[in-house]
């Protein structure tokens, strides 16, 4: 159990594009996903914490019209990159946390975004 | 905010070696999980130990909450525990992560 998925694995698109991340629970309902960008060689960082129904809440540092979070369901986060530029090239990974149980986080494999 | 700090940052072991990782944070926290990175990307969780020792297979993890660090045992290391492993604290509702500590092993 405590499978997530992202879809899709892996995109290119040119500067300038929106490119939409899905992120799936596939067993388990979350109330709360998280959203990490990893640099290559580096660890995770957390871009925003997104609960169902509610609005993201954004780190510091991080744009939140650049990084759109929608949560729409107790299954699916989606995170929207506006407006994508080549310094938004890297991994993105999101995590769950299950619904009703201890705040273990999920994660999900990454997406890899490069921006040409 | 907390610090959280993983050592060694690279290790490279000869098959069948035990090793020992270890990662320190700097204030209380609610939990602490390990992880594997694969090569692919993909994060496996291996512990979520706020205190105590947990074992499972040849991992095993220990964590003293009041000494703010924890330790992952790896024994008898084969090639596919190779990649990146990752402490993290859970502090407030958030996980911070360490640097990860790089682990290849040799056949």
């Amino acid at each position: 159990g405590a499978v997530v998925s992202q879809h899709p694995s892996r995109v290119i698109c040119k500067s300038g594009t929106s490119v939409k991340i899905e992120c799936r629970s596939l067993d388990f309902q979350a109330t709360t996903m998280f959203w990490y960008r990893q640099f290559p060689k580096q660890s995770l960082m957390l871009m925003a914490t997104s609960n169902e129904g509610s609005k993201a809440t954004y780190e510091q540092g991080v744009e939140k019209d650049k990084f759109l979070i929608n949560h729409a369901s107790l299954t699916l986060s989606t995170l929207t990159v506006t407006s994508a530029h080549p310094e938004d090239s890297s991994f993105y990974i999101c995590s769950a946390v299950r619904l009703a149980s201890y705040n273990e986080q999920f994660f999900g494999p990454g997406t890899r975004l490069t921006v040409l | 905010g907390i610090q959280v700090e993983q050592s060694p940052p690279d290790l490279i072991l000869q098959e069948g070696a035990n090793s020992t990782l270890r990662c320190n944070f700097s204030d209380s926290v609610n939990n602490l999980q390990w992880f594997h990175q694969n090569p692919w990307g993909q994060l496996i969780n291996l512990f979520y130990i706020p205190s105590g020792t947990k074992q499972n297979g040849r991992l095993s993890a220990t964590t003293v909450a009041t000494e703010r660090y924890s330790l992952l045992y790896i024994s008898s290391s084969q090639t596919t525990d190779s990649g990146v492993y990752f402490c993290a604290a859970e502090y407030g509702n958030k996980l911070v992560f360490g640097a990860g500590t790089i682990l290849r092993v040799k056949s």
